[in-house]
């Protein structure tokens, strides 16, 4: 009963690094999503999936790329990390709410 | 860009007391809305999903009402316990277009033996 499993919890990157932020969910959900949470601004959406091959835009997404190949997973790729993208990520599958995963804390130095 | 507001931004509480707070979202386009419960270091967990005006959900101490026609939902904690300290957090999901909640920035609920 695994439910939305994040990897790495922590990563520390030099700016202009690339790096992905794995996510996998078991529960079978269509939905999947990742979010970005800073203080005093409350969690953002940066792209989300309504399946697989299929992935939008949401609020943040400047910086970052998806990709849906499978339902199960739902990496999230940073191509030139910069400091304003150091944050707590989220990720998130939908079924009844959302159920998260336990966050990966970037720090981009 | 939407905005969900939620009020007071943080609460002490003393223990055994009864509080409630209060999440402000769009009246308009309304499917559903989330409350939260994200204890530090820890990921976010659900606790109620509401979808109907008048909506009132139940979990133990913890109780949620919905009002979509004045865009409000109140949570209410009876006879608090230090294991509710918490950020409590709602967000508004408006169904259609671009997928996704938005959420308010939470309360962080304090509570005081």
């Amino acid at each position: 009963n695994a439910g939305v499993t994040q990897t790495p919890k922590f990563q520390v990157l030099k700016t202009g690094q690339s790096m992905t932020l794995q996510c996998a969910q078991d529960m079978n959900h269509e939905y999947m999503s990742w979010y970005r949470q800073d203080p005093g601004m409350g969690l953002r959406l940066i792209h989300y999936s309504v399946g697989a091959g299929i992935t939008d835009q949401g609020e943040v997404p400047n910086g970052y790329n998806v990709s849906r190949s499978t339902t199960e997973d739902f990496p999230l790729r940073l191509l030139s990390a910069a400091p304003s993208q150091t944050s707590v990520y989220f990720c998130a599958s939908k079924g009844y709410g959302y159920t998260f995963g336990s966050g990966t804390r970037l720090t981009v130095v | 860009i939407l905005n969900v507001e939620q009020s007071p931004q943080s609460l002490h509480v003393q223990e055994g007391d009864s509080t409630n707070f209060t999440c402000s979202f769009p009246s308009s386009n309304f499917y559903a809305l989330h409350w939260y419960r994200w204890e530090t270091a820890k990921s976010p967990e659900a606790l109620f999903v509401m979808t109907l005006n008048g909506d009132e959900k139940k979990k133990g101490r913890i109780s949620a009402t919905l009002n979509t026609k004045e865009g409000y939902s109140y949570l209410y904690i009876k006879g608090s316990q230090p294991e509710d300290s918490a950020t409590y957090l709602c967000a508004f999901y408006s169904g259609g277009g671009a997928d996704g909640l938005t959420f308010g920035k939470g309360t962080h609920l304090i509570i005081q033996p």
